[in-house]
């Protein structure tokens, strides 16, 4: 079974300033995708970026990017310009391209944002 | 619809008590999840519908729990004689099902449980 790692249960970052947050995950497949969720105190899980295995280049969203790993089994997200609105728990997932294989999600990091 | 619906957002009940919760997923999304959500812990999957296939149960916790959906539209999360372990924020979510750009899972605002 797949499972999701995510080392940093918490983290903070100045404003304006950038910051990493680490995922790893186990699988033996070669075909499937990685999300990154937001979950900000209104517990709204919000989709911030993902990335098809099958696909090189790092995904982008606006402040967001990942550092894609396939070898290494890492998908770490980048923020950028850090924001107050930024301040959430952020889950890793992985999801098996294979017909009908269910989301796994890591145990998250708290993000917390310093004015 | 717009979004995920999920009702009650909050739900308070005495142990031993049944609840229900109810998920309306997005109009056209085929697949559905639940998960359970702990304070301060990561999402604890439940179950998953896709179409008319069967659902997978492999994550609910005891015989106490069990969901339904109706073909491609309400599903509803029933917990049997509430114990105080039971509360936590369940989790709806909702997608499309295929490849390219179908994977994404859509939330729902998650209904609050406490049990007393």
């Amino acid at each position: 079974a797949q499972t999701v790692t995510q080392s940093q249960p918490e983290m903070s970052v100045q404003e304006a300033e950038t910051v990493t947050l680490s995922c790893t995950y186990d699988t033996s497949e070669s075909d499937y995708y990685l999300f990154w969720y937001k979950q900000p105190p209104s517990r709204q899980m919000i989709l911030v970026i993902r990335q098809e295995a099958y696909k090189q280049q790092n995904a982008t969203e606006n402040r967001f990017s990942v550092n894609f790993q396939k070898a290494a089994k890492s998908f770490s997200l980048k923020i950028s310009d850090s924001q107050l609105g930024d301040a959430a728990m952020y889950f890793c997932a992985y999801r098996s391209a294979v017909y009908g294989q269910n989301f796994v999600f890591g145990p998250g990091t708290r993000l917390s944002v310093l004015p | 619809g717009a979004g995920v619906s999920q009702s009650p957002s909050n739900k308070v009940t005495e142990k031993g008590k049944d609840v229900e919760l109810r998920c309306d997923p997005i109009s056209g999304h085929t697949a559905l999840y639940w998960y359970r959500q702990r304070l301060g812990q990561g999402l604890e999957f439940l179950i998953y519908f896709q179409g008319n296939s069967a659902p997978d149960k492999s994550g609910l916790p005891s015989d106490r729990f069990s969901a339904e959906r109706t073909g491609e539209s309400v599903s509803t999360l029933t917990i049997q004689r509430t114990q105080q372990e039971d509360s936590a924020v369940y989790l709806c979510a909702s997608s499309l099902f295929g490849r390219s750009g179908a994977n994404v899972l859509t939330f729902g605002a998650g209904s609050r449980l406490t049990v007393l």
